[in-house]
């Protein structure tokens, strides 16, 4: 399974712009990337999801490079309600699905 | 779309008594679910893979005799943490593959167990 590596915290304020990179240099021709975020006490919530370039839904966009070692999760425009645990993982059903969570990075929005 | 709930949402049990978690998809089929472990600060720890109508896959360290998975359904898994002790408090949170070409899992809201 291809493990992931994140900054893990990142401070911010208000309104800005918040992107949080995270490396997986082994992931397989199979893996998808996929973004969680999770609040104290709750289970993680799906962001967004990609397999090569760019993804953008009404929360997020989801960059990922040629190579795909690498991807960046962009939050416009932060509010202090998107202060949470923000997690990167790579997975694939051929490995029977598994998601294996790394320590996540720790995003803290300031007023 | 993609809801999945869990009860009880807590629950504090006796040390030596058996507590039942339920992992329910609200409005999709799930043929595989996850069960994992959440430590105060720390990130989840993947306990077992959860298929219908088969046995789980329990990962390393995890004692397949004291959590017990049952998936009778495609809506529905259980976890049954037996002769339960304080150590096994902890946040237990669920989670259900949604069949597609990405097979994005979806978490339910995790159940705060406390062994007195």
């Amino acid at each position: 399974l291809a493990k992931t590596t994140q900054p893990i915290s990142m401070d911010s304020y208000e309104g800005q712009e918040v992107n949080i990179t995270c490396s997986h240099n082994n992931i397989a021709t199979n893996d998808y990337i996929t973004w969680y975020q999770q609040f104290p006490s709750q289970g993680p919530r799906f962001i967004i999801q990609g397999y090569k370039t760019k993804v953008t839904n009404e929360v997020a966009s989801l960059f990922i490079p040629a190579d795909r070692k690498s991807s960046t999760l962009s939050l416009p425009r932060v509010s202090l309600s998107d202060t949470a645990v923000y997690y990167c993982l790579v997975g694939d059903n051929n490995q029977g699905g598994k998601l294996i969570f790394g320590q996540g990075t720790e995003l803290s929005v300031k007023p | 779309g993609a809801v999945v709930s869990q009860h009880p949402s807590w629950v504090i049990c006796k040390s030596g008594t058996s507590v039942k978690i339920e992992c329910r998809s609200l409005d999709f089929q799930a043929t595989t679910m996850f069960w994992y472990r959440q430590f105060p600060k720390q990130s989840l720890m993947l306990m077992a893979t959860s298929n219908e109508g088969s046995k789980a896959t329990y990962e390393q360290g995890v004692e397949k005799d004291k959590f017990l998975i049952n998936h009778a359904s495609l809506t529905l898994s259980t976890l049954t943490v037996t002769s339960a002790h304080p150590e096994d408090s902890s946040f237990y949170i669920c989670s259900a593959e949604w069949t597609s070409n990405t097979d994005t899992q979806y978490f339910g809201p995790g159940t705060r167990l406390t062994v007195l």
